[in-house]
């Protein structure tokens, strides 16, 4: 099946900097990316998505690559602010077949500092 | 609010006991997905249902179960419970039809099992 790591674990950034968290993923027929941000016992909410046959998305503040040949894609934060403090987690699936689960990453702790 | 919605929000039991969870999708989702979040591993897909039928199995244990109703809302049963099934249990939805396949997060149960 499939496997996402993620990295880091954590990151501490100064407010007004940029953030960039990193993941790959196993199964070359994954070919939907979602990122969730997850705040302190509340739900993961999608903050941006991105599909194979895209190499970028961006939003505002926020950017998301993939690299379909390395199997990496990347969430990019410019301009940080506190309220971008939470758990974000990049997911995997394969929209191609009925079953879509999501594969999580184990996520990572992003603090911005003040 | 995604829509999504899951009763109860909290549930405290025992060792040995049986609960069930509840999951509304949001209105014309046929999908249901159950992920469970815990400390040590993170957000671990479960099972999904597709109007009724069971589409995908991911780690769910034995002791687990869940079924989808005509109303389309999905029902998680657990039972034989052990201190290590504390954790938040999260249901999502999707529609089939979309081309993103966004999963939207209903606001969990957690559960602890003392």
């Amino acid at each position: 099946g499939e496997n996402v790591e993620q990295h880091p674990s954590t990151l501490s950034v100064q407010e007004g900097d940029s953030a960039v968290i990193k993941c790959t993923y196993s199964d070359s027929a994954s070919n939907y990316f979602p990122w969730y941000k997850q705040e302190l016992g509340k739900r993961p909410q999608l903050i941006i998505d991105i599909r194979s046959n895209v190499g970028e998305k961006k939003d505002q503040r926020i950017a998301v690559t993939l690299n379909k040949t390395a199997k990496h894609f990347s969430l990019h934060i410019t301009e940080t602010q506190p309220e971008d403090s939470a758990v974000y987690f990049c997911a995997a699936s394969n929209r191609g077949t009925g079953r879509r689960a999501l594969t999580f990453g184990s996520g990572t702790r992003l603090q911005v500092q003040p | 609010d995604s829509g999504v919605t899951q009763t109860p929000k909290h549930l405290i039991t025992a060792t040995g006991q049986r609960v069930t969870l509840r999951c509304s999708p949001r209105s014309g989702d046929l999908s249901v997905y159950w992920y469970q979040q815990s400390l040590d591993q993170g957000l671990q897909f479960l099972i999904q249902y597709y109007n009724g039928e069971e589409r995908a199995k991911g780690n769910i244990l034995e002791r687990f179960s869940a079924q989808q109703f005509p109303d389309l809302h999905s029902e998680l049963n657990l039972s034989s419970l052990e201190l290590g099934d504390s954790a938040l249990y999260f249901c999502a939805s999707s529609g089939e039809a979309g081309v993103r396949n966004e999963q939207f997060f209903g606001p969990g149960t957690r559960l602890t099992v003392l």
